[in-house]
C-alpha cells in the first residue's frame, strides 16, 4: 500500500520570501502525484498534478512541484509569496490497487499549513 | 455549472441523535466519497462507492453509514454509534482519479452538543 508523508505540519513565511513545502511518498509501483490547498472553511482545490513527461509541472499562480523517483518526493515551491496563499495544502498519491488492474483512491498526506506574515 | 455540493454548512446535533450530511453532484462522476478532516489528522476516508448501488469502508467507517441510490447522491448518516462526531466532513467525486483526482464539494461542518 502507498503513504504519504509531509514532512512539516506548519510553515511560517514573510510575504515574497521563497518557500517550499515537503512531501514524501511510499509505493512500490508507478504513481500519479497531486497537490492540493484548502483555503479556511473550504473544500479542497487542486493545485498541480503528475501524471507524466516533464517532473516539473506548474499552477497558474506560481507554484511549481517537481518529481524526483529517485527520492520519492514532490516538493511543492513558490520563488515569492503573497499573503493569499495563507492555506493548508496537501500532497496526494494515487497507485494502483491490489490487483494492479486499477488506479482508484487518492491517498492524503496529513497536511502543511502555509502561514504567510506581512 | 458542474459541481459537487454539500449541505447545509454548518450543522448541530444534540449527543444521541443520527444526523445526515447531503452531497450531491452534477459532473456525471461514477466514484463519490466521504472524508472527515480534523486538526493535524489530515484527510480520513469514511466510505466510498465508485457505482451506484455499491459502496466500501473506508479506513475509519464505524458509526457511519452511507447509500447510494442514485448516480447523482451520496448521502453520509452520522449514527449515535459515532463516539466523536465533531468535525469537518468533505464530499468528493471523480470519474478518474489517477488523472483527474478528485472534485471536492465545500465541506459540512458538524457540531455535536
Amino acid at each position: 500500500a502507498q503513504s504519504v508523508t509531509q514532512l512539516d505540519s506548519q510553515v511560517p513565511v514573510f510575504e515574497e520570501a521563497p518557500v517550499e513545502l515537503r512531501c514524501n511518498y511510499s509505493s512500490s509501483v508507478s504513481v500519479y502525484l497531486f497537490w492540493y490547498v484548502q483555503y479556511p472553511n473550504q473544500g479542497l482545490q487542486l493545485l498541480l498534478k503528475y501524471l507524466s513527461g516533464s517532473t516539473l509541472v506548474e499552477s497558474i499562480n506560481g507554484f511549481e512541484a517537481e518529481f524526483n523517483k529517485s527520492q520519492t518526493s514532490f516538493h511543492l515551491r513558490k520563488p515569492s509569496v503573497h499573503i493569499s496563499d495563507t492555506a493548508e495544502y496537501f500532497c496526494a498519491v494515487s497507485a494502483p490497487n491490489a490487483g494492479g488492474t486499477s488506479y482508484g483512491k487518492l491517498t492524503f498526506g496529513q497536511g502543511t499549513i502555509l502561514t504567510v506574515h506581512p | 455549472d458542474g459541481g459537487i455540493t454539500q449541505s447545509p454548512k454548518y450543522l448541530f446535533r444534540k449527543e444521541g441523535q443520527n444526523v445526515t450530511l447531503s452531497c450531491e453532484q452534477n459532473l456525471n462522476h461514477d466514484a463519490m466519497y466521504w472524508y472527515r478532516q480534523d486538526p493535524g489528522q489530515g484527510l480520513r476516508l469514511i466510505y466510498y462507492s465508485q457505482i451506484v448501488n455499491d459502496f466500501q469502508k473506508g479506513d475509519i467507517a464505524e458509526g457511519y453509514s452511507v447509500s447510494r441510490e442514485k448516480k447523482e447522491s451520496f448521502p453520509l448518516t452520522v449514527t449515535s454509534a459515532q463516539k466523536n462526531p465533531t468535525a469537518f466532513y468533505l464530499c468528493a467525486s471523480s470519474i478518474e482519479p489517477e488523472i483527474y483526482g478528485y472534485t471536492f464539494g465545500s465541506g459540512t461542518r458538524l457540531t455535536v452538543v
